[in-house]
C-alpha cells in the first residue's frame, strides 16, 4: 500500500481482556518496528523485525505482550490479560533495509478501562 | 545505551516568526543519525529532517534547519516563517549507524509541544 496502515484506530477494553493490533506496512519494506507511545512520553520501543530474521524483542515490557509478522508483511501486536497502565497509542513503522528513516502509520489508541 | 533529551516540554511562536526547538543527546558512538520527527494531532510520525553525523554541513529542508554541534552533542531544530500548519509535537530521534547492525532502532526524546499563534 501507499503508507503504513494500522488498525483499529481506537480500541477500548476492559482490564483483564485479551487485544489484538494489526500493522499493514508498506509493500516491499523488510523491516517493521512497534512503540509505544505513553501519555507525556516519548515513544518506547517494543519489537523489531527484519525479514526472516528472529525479532528483536527487547523491549517488550513483560511477557503479555507478543508479537508476530506472518508472511513477512502484516505484523499483530498482542496484548494478554491488558491493565490499566497498558492504555497508550501504539505505533508501527516500516522501512526499506538501510533506509535512514522509516514510515510510520497513524497507530492504535489503547484504552484499558 | 544513547539518550535523548529535549528539555523544553511545550513552546509557542508567532505565525511567521522564527523559532528553535533544543535537543541534547548522550552517545559514545562517532557515526550515527539524528532525525526530527513531526506528529500532528492526527498522531501520524512524519520525518521533518535528518542529519548524519560524519556531515559537518547543517541540513535543510525549506523553511526546516538544523543546527548541529557535534562536540556539545546537541541538534536545535529552527523552524522559519512558522505556519499555523507547523502546530505539533516535535520528537528529536537519534539512530545508531553500525554496520554490522541489523537493528536500526530510534532512540527518541518526550518531545516538544509546539503551538503557533495566529
Amino acid at each position: 500500500g501507499a503508507g503504513v496502515s494500522q488498525s483499529p484506530s481506537n480500541k477500548v477494553t476492559e482490564k483483564g481482556k485479551d487485544v489484538e493490533l494489526r500493522c499493514d506496512p508498506i509493500s516491499g519494506h523488510t523491516a517493521l518496528y512497534w512503540y509505544r507511545q505513553s501519555l507525556g512520553q516519548g515513544l518506547e520501543f517494543l519489537i523489531y523485525f527484519q525479514g526472516n530474521s528472529a525479532p528483536d524483542k527487547s523491549g517488550l515490557p513483560s511477557d503479555r505482550f507478543s508479537a508476530e509478522r506472518t508472511g513477512g508483511s502484516v505484523s499483530t501486536l498482542t496484548i494478554q490479560r491488558t491493565q490499566q497502565e497498558d492504555s497508550a497509542v501504539y505505533l508501527c513503522a516500516s522501512s526499506l533495509r538501510r533506509q535512514n528513516g522509516y514510515t510510520f502509520g497513524s497507530g492504535t489508541r489503547l484504552t484499558v478501562v | 545505551a544513547q539518550t535523548v533529551t529535549q528539555s523544553q516540554p511545550e513552546m509557542s511562536v508567532q505565525e511567521a516568526e522564527t523559532v528553535t526547538l533544543s535537543c541534547t543527546y548522550d552517545t559514545s558512538e562517532s557515526d550515527y543519525y539524528l532525525f526530527w520527527y513531526k506528529q500532528p494531532p492526527s498522531r501520524q510520525m512524519i520525518l521533518v529532517i535528518r542529519q548524519e553525523a560524519y556531515k559537518q554541513q547543517n541540513a535543510t529542508e525549506n523553511r526546516f534547519s538544523v543546527n548541529f554541534q557535534k562536540a556539545a552533542k546537541s541538534f536545535s531544530l529552527k523552524i522559519s516563517d512558522s505556519q499555523l500548519g507547523d502546530a505539533a509535537m516535535y520528537f528529536c530521534a537519534y539512530r545508531s549507524y553500525v554496520r554490522a547492525s541489523s537493528n536500526y532502532k530510534l532512540t527518541f526524546g518526550k518531545g516538544t509541544l509546539l503551538t503557533v499563534n495566529p
